[in-house]
């Protein structure tokens, strides 16, 4: 069955910490996606990845930054965390489509995130 | 860049009733386009998803159609149930892109009373 997992499903820090919240999936899927989802605003991209050591930014990456050292393992990185990110994260992940665009697109549980 | 737009943004309906949700988009250059479910606080499920060179899609009690040419699919939900209450979002994939960005819309908030 398919599985995308994330680290933590709520986590709560302060402003300026260091926030790493990590994205595991077990189906060997070359791409990789972080989005936030905030009410009112729908789901927005920060950043994808479409194999190892590769990252592309997406509509706001302001603030973040990430991590693919293995393709089974993306990793956002909010370097000094403010509240204005406090948000729900979602990560997903898909195949890459034969047909040049990306196959069913597989999602994580969430992270809800709060800084303080 | 992608713009989607679904309609209605929220629907409260009794059980039984059969429903249709409608997404628009501005780009007809995609590659596919799924359909999602979002528990609250939750991620999100891919119900369907249709290749471009399809008309529509079925699973269950759900239908999707597309018609990429004027830039909207429909997902038709057949007699509803309490369990169908959530969010509903449509989706296009970009076309030419490796990694099947999606663009999401706000989506359909959809509540099916007892």
């Amino acid at each position: 069955d398919v599985k995308v997992t994330q680290s933590s499903r709520y986590l709560v820090k302060r402003t300026g910490e260091k926030v790493f919240l990590e994205c595991v999936q077990d189906m060997d899927h070359e791409n990789m996606f972080w989005y936030r989802q905030d009410p009112g605003l729908g789901l927005r991209l920060i950043y994808f990845s479409y194999d190892v050591k590769m990252k592309e930014k997406g509509d706001i990456p302001e603030g973040y930054s990430v991590s693919r050292e293995k393709k089974e393992r993306f990793s956002l990185i909010l370097e000094s965390a403010s509240t204005n990110q406090t948000s729900m994260y979602l990560c997903a992940s898909s195949l890459l489509g034969s047909g040049g665009g990306g196959d069913t697109q597989y999602f994580g549980p969430g992270t809800r995130l709060t800084v303080l | 860049k992608q713009e989607v737009t679904q309609i209605p943004a929220a629907l409260s309906v009794p059980e039984g009733e059969n429903l249709v949700l409608n997404c628009s988009f501005t780009d007809s250059a995609i590659y596919n386009l799924q359909w999602f479910r979002q528990d609250p606080g939750k991620g999100l499920t891919s119900l369907l998803l249709i290749q471009s060179s399809q008309r529509e899609q079925t699973s269950g009690r759900l239908n999707a159609s597309l018609d990429k040419s004027s830039g909207r699919s429909t997902l038709y939900i057949a007699a509803s149930q309490p369990g169908d209450s959530a969010t509903y979002l449509c989706d296009p994939t970009d076309r030419g892109s490796t990694l099947g960005r999606l663009y999401f819309g706000r989506g359909t908030q959809l509540t099916v009373w007892p």
